[in-house]
């Protein structure tokens, strides 16, 4: 167990629909990162969030919004589904830094 | 524009042997280096990471090599065991210490197969 925690595990939902991916980050953790892993790619950086604010943005589609709550869980918001949204998407939680980085095990995405 | 690329997206090695895997990055500005492990339906696991600053780090069977004049960056497994097989993904990172800019970028990743 990493401490990052990933819920669902699994979801399977239909194109147009809209879904919330959550992540509680390690305790005393601030930052909270998201990442996608779509099929045969590496992990694209989405967005990273350090004690509420918005720090970075990666490639994030415009349908596709994250925040950060002041218990620090984080959750990633996708609407209007697309095919090619299936994918793993994984959160990850540092102090703030690149250092002592740890990922959740992932939400797996099945858009149908 | 790929700025992380691992150029072998498999490899295969025998039990004891060593295993070499490489990541070339295009930014000379990185400043910090990680490999991580992953193996199916998990998340990426850390398993060693050097600064730019050094050129070799060793933790155990694992020893990370940095060369920065050529942006290459290679993991040696030494000795190669059954249980190392799974997909080694090499990250980087700009200005590793702030606050803003911890995001990772990684490469494709190599599925390494240790044969018994």
């Amino acid at each position: 167990d990493s401490g990052v925690t990933q819920t669902p595990k699994h979801l399977i939902t239909a194109t147009g629909q809209r879904v919330t991916l959550r992540c509680s980050p390690r305790s005393g953790d601030l930052s909270v990162y998201w990442y996608q892993q779509s099929l045969d790619q590496g992990l694209q950086f989405l967005i990273q969030y350090y004690n509420g604010e918005e720090r970075a943005k990666g490639n994030i589609l415009e349908r596709f919004s994250a925040q950060q709550f002041p218990d620090l869980h984080s959750e990633l918001n996708l609407s209007s589904l697309e095919l090619g949204d299936s994918a793993l998407y994984f959160c990850a939680s540092s102090k703030g830094t690149a250092y002592g980085y740890t990922f959740g095990s992932g939400t797996r995405l099945t858009v149908v | 524009d790929q700025q992380v690329k691992q150029n072998s997206p498999s490899l295969s090695v025998q039990e004891g042997r060593i295993s070499i895997l490489n990541c070339d990055y295009t930014n000379s500005m990185f400043d910090y280096f990680l490999w991580y492990k992953k193996y199916p339906a998990e998340g990426p696991t850390f398993l060693i990471s050097i600064s730019s600053i050094k050129d070799k780090n060793e933790d155990g069977r694992f020893t990370v090599f940095l060369n920065k004049s050529a942006k290459h960056l290679s993991l040696h497994i030494v000795p190669s065991q059954p249980g190392d097989s799974a997909v080694y993904f090499c990250a980087v990172v700009l200005n590793a210490g702030g606050t803003s800019y911890g995001k990772l970028t990684f490469g494709q990743g190599t599925i390494l197969t240790v044969h018994p």
